[in-house]
C-alpha cells in the first residue's frame, strides 16, 4: 500500500501550458514538501509545507497543502522545457523524522 | 564537502556477491537516510539514522541489508548475497531537522549508486 498517493503517473505536454499534478493520501502530515529529480541526479527540494491550507509560490509554481493536511498539489503556469523532470511528494508524520515518497510524476515540456 | 557525496556511482557484481556503498554527508548535518530508487520509480525508504539515537531500519528489505554510520559521519551501506532484484540507484541524504523549515527536516541527495547485479 503506497501511503502517497502522485497522479498523474506521466504527463506530456507543450511549452506554455498549464499544469497541476495531486499528492494524496489517506493519513495526516505534520509537513509536506516537493522535490524534483532529473535523470542521473538525486531529487532536490523545491518547497516545504506545513500549516493546513498553506499557499506557496516559487517563481511559476504554486504549491497547496490540503486544509487537512492530508493533500498537497502542484501548479505551474506556463511550462517550459527545463521544468521538464521526475516530481516527487513526500511527507513525514506526527513527531517522526521518517521522511516517506510518493512514486512521483514524470514530466515532459516540449518546446 | 559542499554536498552528499556517494560512492561508487556505478557497480556491477555477480549474483551471490557482498557489496558495500558508502556515503559521505555534510559536515555537521546530524541525519542521515538511504532510499532506494527503481528505474523510473518513487523512492523507497530503508534506513535513517539520527544523532546517537538508535537507527529506524523499519525499510530494510531483508536481513541481507545492514547499514551503519561510524562516528556520526560516514555511513556503508552493505547489501550480502545480492540478488537480480537489488538492483536499483541507492540514494543518500543528509539534513538538519527543522534547519529553515518548522517541523520538517530539509534534505540534501547525493547523486546515488547505480547497483546492477547481473
Amino acid at each position: 500500500t503506497q501511503l502517497l498517493e502522485q497522479s498523474p503517473q506521466f504527463l506530456s505536454i507543450q511549452e506554455g501550458e498549464n499544469l497541476t499534478v495531486y499528492c494524496n493520501s489517506s493519513s495526516v502530515f505534520s509537513s509536506l514538501q516537493w522535490y524534483r529529480q532529473e535523470p542521473g541526479e538525486g531529487p532536490v527540494l523545491l518547497v516545504t509545507v506545513v500549516t493546513g491550507g498553506e499557499v506557496k509560490k516559487l517563481k511559476r509554481l504554486t504549491f497547496q497543502f490540503g486544509d487537512a493536511r492530508k493533500d498537497s498539489s502542484l501548479h505551474i503556469t506556463a511550462a517550459q522545457p527545463g521544468d521538464t523532470g521526475l516530481y516527487l511528494c513526500a511527507g513525514a508524520q506526527g513527531g517522526s523524522e521518517k521522511l516517506v515518497f510518493g512514486k512521483g510524476t514524470k514530466l515532459t515540456v516540449n518546446p | 564537502g559542499a554536498g552528499v557525496s556517494q560512492s561508487p556511482s556505478n557497480k556491477v557484481t555477480e549474483k551471490g556477491k557482498d557489496v558495500e556503498l558508502r556515503c559521505d554527508p555534510i559536515s555537521g548535518h546530524t541525519a542521515l537516510y538511504w532510499y532506494r530508487q527503481s528505474l523510473g520509480q518513487g523512492l523507497e525508504f530503508l534506513i535513517y539514522f539520527q544523532g546517537n539515537s538508535a537507527p529506524d531500519k523499519s525499510g530494510l528489505p531483508s536481513d541481507r541489508f545492514s547499514a551503519e554510520r561510524t562516528g556520526g559521519s560516514v555511513s556503508t551501506l552493505t547489501i550480502q548475497r545480492t540478488q537480480q532484484e537489488d538492483s536499483a540507484v541507492y540514494l543518500c541524504a543528509s539534513g538538519l531537522w527543522g534547519r529553515g523549515h518548522a517541523g520538517a527536516n530539509v534534505l540534501t541527495f547525493g547523486a546515488g549508486s547505480r547497483l546492477t547485479v547481473l
